[in-house]
């Protein structure tokens, strides 16, 4: 079965830091690209960043960027997004999804790991 | 980077066919044809339904279309039924190399 699940979600208080993993299962995840989209509470979806299959071409949405890096381990089948300076804005849902290669659609998406940015 | 822009919802009887409009600028939606439209369940994931302005992945109802004018993307659909109850986004690449989602429109099957 084609995967991915998304880990690492929890309570921080603003300043802090979380890492949040996707694993990737039952497709060749070194051949694909990736981002992380995100939804706060009540709201629509963000998309947050992109990376490429050899880590060479990363994008980032202002709201994040320099504060957020995304990685992969294609060896471990595994997508990171290292989330630094939290703010209570970057309470969500978090979602990895898998890039379709399809104008950027995203055709497998994670169930979620909930961030919660709170003092 | 603003969101595209969505109606926050609209309504229709099982049976009948309705639209949703997603309007960006010639950056985004009018300048490529990438744009893709989700739906979204209560409580569940998103799901692809169109990629590439008018495609559909395999296993998604015929039901499902959707085209581009200018700056505006739409997604029809007909034969409504009680479980398209959903929100639906679309969502486009930009110019800045970043995708861009629209507000979300909430559909109600009356």
């Amino acid at each position: 079965e084609v995967q991915v699940v998304e880990s690492g979600g929890g309570l921080v208080q603003p300043g802090g830091s979380l890492r949040l993993s996707c694993a990737a299962s039952g497709f060749v995840f070194s051949t694909y690209n990736m981002k992380w989209v995100r939804q706060a509470p009540g709201k629509g979806l963000e998309w947050l960043s992109h990376i490429d299959t050899r880590s060479t071409t990363i994008y980032y949405a202002d709201s994040v960027r320099g504060r957020f890096t995304i990685s992969r381990d294609n060896g471990k089948n595994f997508l990171y997004l290292q989330m630094n300076s939290l703010r209570d804005e970057d309470t969500a849902v978090y979602y990895c999804a898998r890039d379709s290669g399809r104008g950027g659609s995203m055709d497998v998406w994670g169930q979620g790991t909930t961030v919660t940015v709170s003092s | 980077q603003s969101a595209l822009t969505q109606p926050a919802s609209v309504s229709g009887s099982p049976g009948q066919s309705i639209t949703i409009s997603c309007t960006g600028t010639s950056s985004d939606v009018g300048g490529y044809d990438y744009v893709s439209w989700y739906q979204q369940h209560p409580g569940k994931v998103p799901k692809l339904l169109i990629y590439l302005v008018t495609d559909r992945p395999s296993g998604i109802s015929s039901r499902f279309s959707a085209s581009k004018s200018g700056n505006t993307a739409s997604l029809t659909i007909s034969g409504l039924q009680t479980e398209d109850e959903a929100d639906y986004y679309c969502a486009s690449y930009s110019s800045i190399s970043t995708i861009l989602f629209g507000g979300g429109t909430k559909l109600t099957v009356l």
